[in-house]
């Protein structure tokens, strides 16, 4: 495995200007999950895509936020009109499809995280 | 709504003395449950995860965990820690049977470990 692959590792962008982050999974995972850590927490959920399409949305993940993952590869996040309060780390996560013997719902599996990019908003 | 909880979230202990890191969960049906390592400047790595069967298990670096279901709890432990332990460590639940496939996080436990 090459490892989840996150872009940028760092930025720092301005009040309201867009951002976009970019997870490339592990290859063959068709799950893949985004969070976002802040100092002193546990990565909190924001979505996750199984293959393109996305599942669940978290609450936190308000309109100026939207992610895609358009082939069922790669997938990107993008904040827009960015505000102070959006500073975290953004992680990107994957997981391996099921096999035969696992739970009912599927979850049973590690997922494997990138190093994450950390945004500041100035 | 599902939760976890650690209770720990600063811990300094001197190299060689024995660590428990506590792990509450809120949810009541069949779980899966994990524990991560961050280490400074890296990112989240897996240490050990509880699937079913043997409740006690065992994971990388000499650290196992108990599952006991009575008192939803997946408690850390290790028996003698060393200065490389010092990170933050993570317990993490996912739902078996809810439909959903995301991983629930704890807020975290710093650890340090004095040389």
């Amino acid at each position: 495995d090459t490892g989840v692959s996150q872009d940028p590792r760092h930025k720092i962008t301005k009040r309201g200007q867009n951002v976009t982050f970019r997870c490339d999974p592990i290859s063959e995972h068709n799950r893949l999950y985004w969070y976002r850590q802040t100092l002193g927490q546990g990565p909190e959920f924001l979505t996750y895509f199984q293959n393109e399409a996305q599942l669940e949305k978290s609450r936190l993940l308000s309109d100026r936020f939207s992610a895609e993952r358009p082939k069922g590869s790669f997938s990107t996040l993008e904040i827009q009109r960015t505000e102070q309060g959006d500073s975290a780390m953004y992680l990107c996560a994957s997981t391996r499809p099921l096999t035969l013997g696992q739970g009912l719902g599927g979850s049973g599996n590690t997922i494997y995280f990138g190093e994450g990019s950390w945004l500041t908003v100035v | 709504a599902q939760s976890v909880s650690q209770h720990n979230h600063h811990v300094i202990l001197s190299e060689a003395a024995s660590l428990e890191l506590g792990c509450n969960y809120s949810y009541g049906g069949t779980v899966n449950l994990f524990w991560y390592v961050q280490y400074p400047g890296q990112h989240l790595q897996l240490l050990l995860k509880y699937f079913s069967g043997d409740p006690l298990v065992k994971g990388i670096k000499g650290f196992e965990a108990e599952f006991i279901k009575s008192k939803f709890s997946f408690n850390l432990r290790k028996p003698s820690v060393q200065w490389s332990d010092t990170a933050e460590y993570f317990c993490a639940v996912n739902e078996e049977t809810s439909g959903t496939y995301k991983y629930i996080f704890g807020t975290g436990t710093r650890l340090k470990v004095l040389a």
